[in-house]
């Protein structure tokens, strides 16, 4: 089975440009989640998703970060303006099941490192 | 939202037994507890899950009290592919769950 598909690898921009970044999910999952995890800490939820609907965004910074998922498979993560905290590594994450428990499985992409100079 | 506080490290040899303990001591009725594995430049992977007592697989064993306020990780006899950060997750679905620090695990030849 395919894991989770995320690109750019490697994204490299200057304070104030924009970025997006593209995650494809394993096949049939229904809840996609997105993180940020900053050098040396742990993986920080942003988003999630069920289907192509929003579960969860307390912590997107909603001022310059969005995301969707339409058709409940495909997503992106965009940031407009980048400030140069946002240099961290997004992650993607897909499970199988829907809710509400527990919190099942969650399978991860190998993430876009962002680098904002 | 659940806290976790683990370890910032641990040093083990080969062959041993590492246990990683996680207090979560605002932990609600519903949450579930988690551990994910990380090694660098790789995104976390799920090792196991449980709700309360004890839970084992192929890996690992995953230890909860009654009260559940702990976990622990135990992996048995760790070669040096177990090196890697290990995460405590506690919450449920639809949640904003929260990844603590992790515990950097050194397994020594």
């Amino acid at each position: 089975e395919a894991g989770v598909a995320q690109s750019p690898r490697y994204k490299i921009i200057e304070k104030r440009q924009s970025v997006a970044f593209w995650c494809n999910p394993i096949s049939g999952h229904a809840t996609l989640y997105w993180y940020q995890q900053i050098l040396g800490q742990g993986p920080k939820l942003l988003i999630q998703f069920q289907n192509n609907g929003v579960v969860d965004d307390s912590q997107l910074p909603k001022d310059r970060f969005s995301a969707e998922r339409l058709k409940g498979v495909d997503s992106t993560l965009k940031i407009q303006p980048a400030k140069l905290e946002d240099s961290a590594v997004y992650l993607c994450a897909s499970s199988l099941r829907e809710g509400p428990f527990p919190l099942y499985e969650q399978y991860f992409g190998p993430g876009t490192r962002l680098t904002v100079t | 939202l659940a806290k976790t506080t683990q370890p910032i490290s641990m040093d083990s040899y080969e062959g041993q037994e590492v246990n990683i303990t996680c207090s979560h001591n605002n932990i609600a009725t519903n949450d579930y507890i988690t551990w994910y594995q990380q090694f660098p430049s790789q995104g976390p992977r799920f090792i196991i899950q449980g709700y309360k007592t004890k839970v084992t697989n192929e890996v690992a064993s995953l230890f909860i009290p009654a009260d559940r306020k702990s976990s622990t990780l135990s992996l048995p006899r760790v070669s040096l592919s177990d090196t890697a950060v290990y995460y405590c997750l506690v919450g449920a679905y639809g949640q904003n769950f929260v990844f603590g620090p992790g515990t950097r695990l050194s397994v020594l030849p």
